[in-house]
């Protein structure tokens, strides 16, 4: 079974700074990972996803994350935020084969102020 | 870009009633699945559908839950007999391909679902 753990419930950022939301997962086989970000009232949007071959994958949006193994991680990062990066980012897995059933962290709230 | 999507946006029932909630998802996809996310609490797996079948469920997914693609287009959730612990919001996903595929799950925005 695959679970993920997402530390973070909350992450409070300045206009412009840099940001790392932190997923770690856990997993008896290899997995994909993915980041989905949701908007206020909106459904779950993907942000970038990492499926093999390079561990640094960039999504939409100016967001990228890095796959360390050794370390089960999965972080998300930006390296400068805007107010419209406001919202709640989950870091998912799900088996790379089979059905792809997502297997999802409990989210970070990034509130990003001016 | 083509969307999947969900109606209602918000439906309130009573409790021990049945409700449908509908989805039509992209209209390439293959795959569709439904989650759910309690208030507060992560996002849960509860079913997933292929080929007119269920092909996985969760623990969550017992026999008050049913879903059916009744038609070319649309796939619904049905809860026969609803429980105040089914308020959630109910998101569907579909997806084109599974597996091997680079396809990612494309999701709706969501019916918020309150039992009273």
């Amino acid at each position: 079974a695959q679970s993920v753990t997402q530390l973070d419930s909350q992450v409070p950022v300045f206009e412009e700074a840099p940001v790392e939301l932190r997923c770690n997962y856990s997993s008896s086989v290899s997995v994909y990972l993915f980041w989905y970000v949701q908007y206020p009232n909106q459904g779950l949007q993907l942000l970038l996803k990492y499926l093999s071959g390079s561990t640094l994958v960039k999504g939409i949006n100016g967001f990228e994350a890095e796959f360390n193994k050794s370390q089960t991680s999965f972080h998300l990062r930006k390296p400068s935020v805007h107010i419209s990066d406001t919202a709640e980012y989950f870091c998912a897995v799900s088996r790379p084969t089979g059905f792809q059933k997502l297997v999802f962290g409990t989210g970070t709230r990034l509130l990003v102020s001016p | 870009e083509p969307e999947v999507t969900q109606t209602p946006s918000h439906q309130v029932t009573q409790m021990g009633q049945e409700v449908i909630l509908r989805c039509v998802p992209i209209s390439n996809h293959l795959y569709f699945y439904w989650y759910r996310q309690i208030l507060g609490q992560k996002v849960e797996f509860l079913v997933s559908f292929y080929n007119n079948e269920i092909s996985e469920k969760s623990e969550i997914f017992d026999d008050q839950f049913s879903v059916e693609r009744p038609d070319g287009s649309n796939f619904t959730l049905k809860i026969r007999s609803t429980k105040l612990e089914d308020s959630a919001m109910y998101f569907c996903a579909s997806s084109e391909t599974s597996g091997y595929s680079n396809q990612p799950q494309h999701f709706g925005d969501g019916t918020r679902l309150s039992i009273l």
